[in-house]
Formats: structure tokens, sequence, C-alpha cells
């Protein structure tokens, strides 16, 4: 069975910092990695996606990389905004090809603290 | 509609009540899923839904637990006899692929959630 951990479960940062959370997950076998934000009371947003057949993706101040082999992805955030205080949910996707490209096992998310 | 939508936003029960929880996907969305969230935990994946059939069920904790999709639109997760363990955020998201499009990037649209407090 899949388990993904994320590493750590709480971060409080200043403003300005540039700063890593980490994923990993035990079950190398995979379809894709995602990355999700979660604001309090709402949804997931999702903010990036990597193929298994992929190493990083970018997106803004967003970078995120996947390293298949060693069942580890980390997400870096550059210079830090208070609007980034959420938790961020690493999650990965089976590589079963029955429709299943969505069925999502999620880490425990990290609790991110941006401080003015 | 803009967004996927879910009622109720919360829902209290006291043990042993049977609780309805409803999805409206994005219009036209072909994949549903339901996940369940509880405190300070990441979702865990319940059920999953292509249209109108339920392609997968593995995730669903007990048999008091039940979805359904008929015309493959909205979806209702249904609780039966709730417990204080069925306490968390029920959240579905939709996506207008099958599982996996065709070019593998599946991008999921996800509710607020139903916050359900059993006591």
């Amino acid at each position: 069975k899949q388990e993904v951990t994320q590493i750590p479960a709480a971060l409080s940062v200043p403003e300005g910092e540039n700063l890593v959370l980490n994923c990993s997950f035990t079950d190398s076998a995979i379809y894709n990695l995602q990355w999700f934000r979660q604001d309090p009371g709402k949804g997931l947003t999702s903010l990036l996606l990597i193929q298994s057949s992929q190493r990083e993706q970018t997106s803004g101040r967003l970078n995120a990389s996947l390293d298949k082999s060693s069942g580890r992805s980390t997400l870096y955030i550059a210079a830090s905004q208070p609007g980034d205080s959420a938790t961020y949910l690493c999650a990965v996707g089976p590589p079963r090809l029955r429709n299943a490209g969505n069925m999502l096992t999620f880490g425990g998310g990290t609790r991110l603290m941006v401080k003015p | 509609g803009a967004g996927v939508s879910q009622s109720p936003r919360y829902k209290v029960a006291k043990r042993g009540q049977d609780v309805a929880l409803r999805c409206d996907p994005i219009s036209g969305h072909v994949s549903l899923f339901w996940y369940q969230q509880a405190l300070g935990q990441g979702p865990e994946f319940l059920t999953y839904f292509q249209n109108e059939a339920q392609l997968d069920k593995s995730g669903l904790p007990s048999d008091r637990f039940f979805a359904e999709r008929p015309e493959g639109s909205v979806s209702t997760l249904k609780i039966q006899r709730t417990q204080q363990e069925d306490s968390a955020v029920y959240l579905c998201a939709s996506s207008p692929f099958p599982g996996q499009g065709s070019s593998g990037a599946n991008v999921l649209t996800f509710g607020a959630g139903s916050r359900l407090t059993v006591l």
C-alpha cells in the first residue's frame, strides 16, 4: 500500500525566505505527483502536476521536483510572502491504466506560516 | 457552474442518524471523486465515478457508506447510522477527463467540502 509522508508537518518562516517542503512515497510505481494548496475552510487548489516521466515543473515562484527512484519530491517556494500561508499537500497517483490517474494518495500536509 | 459546489457546508448529526452530502460537479465533467479528510490529516480516497458508473469504491470505510451518481452529474454520499469516527470533511472533486486523459495530465477541481460533526 502506497504511503506518502510530508516533512515538516509545520513550518514558520519570515517573509522573503526561500523554503523547501519535502514529500516522500514508498512505492515508486506512480502515474504522477501533484502538489496542492489548502486554505482553511476551503477546498484544494492544484499547484503543480509532474508526470512520472518528468523531473520537475515550475509555476511562478514555485518549483517542484520529482525523483521517482528515491521516492521523493520537493516543493521549492522562492521569496515567500504572507499570502503563501496555507497547508501544502503532496499526492501521488497510481500507475493502473484503468481510469485511475486521479485516485490520489495524499500526505498529511505541511502547514506553512509566513510572517510579515 | 463555475466550480464544484457541495452542500451542506456544515452538518451536525447525532450518533446513529443518517446523513446525505451532495456534490454538484462542474457541468460536463466526466469524472467525480469523493475524499474524506480527518482533522489535521490529508484527504483519503473514498470512491470514483465515470459518468454514472461507480468504477471504484475501495476506499469506502464500511457498508454504512454509499455513493451514487444516477444521471452522471450530481452525486450524493450517504452515511447511515453515523458514528463519531465519521466526523471529517468530505471533499468532492471533478475532472473533465475519464481518469487518465489523452495527455495524461488530469486536473482535478475540488469543492470546499462538507464538514460533518457527529456528536
